[in-house]
């Protein structure tokens, strides 16, 4: 099975930061590699998809890059509605999906 | 606009099953999968299975095989998740999420989960 792995766990960042947040694959999953935020008590919400495309409605701070194993989402100025927990999550090895453990980032 | 309601919160002994659902509007039910993702309190997402409401298609996390059912009644366009043998540690909020994909993209690997349900919260204690 496909693992994956994010840093940091969690964050500390003020308001008009960048953050970067990296996931990484146990192996290559070319680009099929897609980024949820979640806030608390609410669903995940879909930011990036296919490792760098931005969802519909996504604020353009945010982007995703990367592939193989490696893959960065970016934050270029941290509004304080970005304060929430991050996902990623590979499709390569369809049907099964995995889930990154995810990064907090809180409140400097 | 796409919609998916989940049902409402459980309270279950240990050893019992739960059934939770999942009612889709806002687009055709049968082309798009469905997931189903849990949470336990203030852990991460964990990927359970999916089922393809057309033709009842479906896989699941070798972690719950045996104990979960997913099904779907197309009429009520409806999915359905089934965990049997509850323990303390299914103690999770369960969410349904759609497959952004058609049959062909989702095989191909072009999979992501574009609208979410807002979850349901299953209690197992005795």
């Amino acid at each position: 099975d496909i693992q994956m792995t994010q840093s940091p766990s969690s964050l500390s960042a003020s308001v008009g930061d960048r953050v970067t947040i990296t996931c990484r694959a146990s192996q290559s999953i070319s680009t099929y590699l897609n980024w949820y935020q979640q806030k608390e008590g609410k669903a995940p919400k879909l930011l990036i998809y296919a490792a760098s495309s931005l969802q519909s409605g996504v604020p353009s701070r945010f982007s995703g890059s990367g592939s193989g194993t490696d893959f960065t989402l970016t934050i270029s100025s941290l509004q304080p509605e970005d304060f929430a927990t991050y996902y990623c999550q590979q499709s390569y090895s369809t049907p099964i999906f995995t889930f990154g453990p995810g990064t907090k980032v809180d409140i400097k | 606009q796409v919609q998916l309601v989940q049902s409402g919160a459980e309270v279950k002994r240990p050893g019992a099953s739960v059934k939770v659902s999942c009612k889709a509007s806002g687009y055709t039910f049968t082309d798009y999968y469905i997931h189903w993702v849990r949470q336990a309190p203030g852990q991460g997402l964990e990927w359970m299975g999916w089922i393809n409401p057309n033709s009842g298609g479906r896989n699941y996390a070798q972690k719950f095989q045996g104990r979960v059912t997913m099904t779907r009644d197309r009429s009520i366009s409806t999915t359905y998740l089934e965990l049997s043998r509850l323990r303390s540690d299914d103690t999770a909020v369960y969410y349904c999420a759609r497959d952004r994909g058609s049959y062909y993209d989702f095989w191909s690997g072009s999979s992501w989960f574009d609208a979410w349900g807002q979850g349901t919260l299953v209690t197992v204690s005795s």
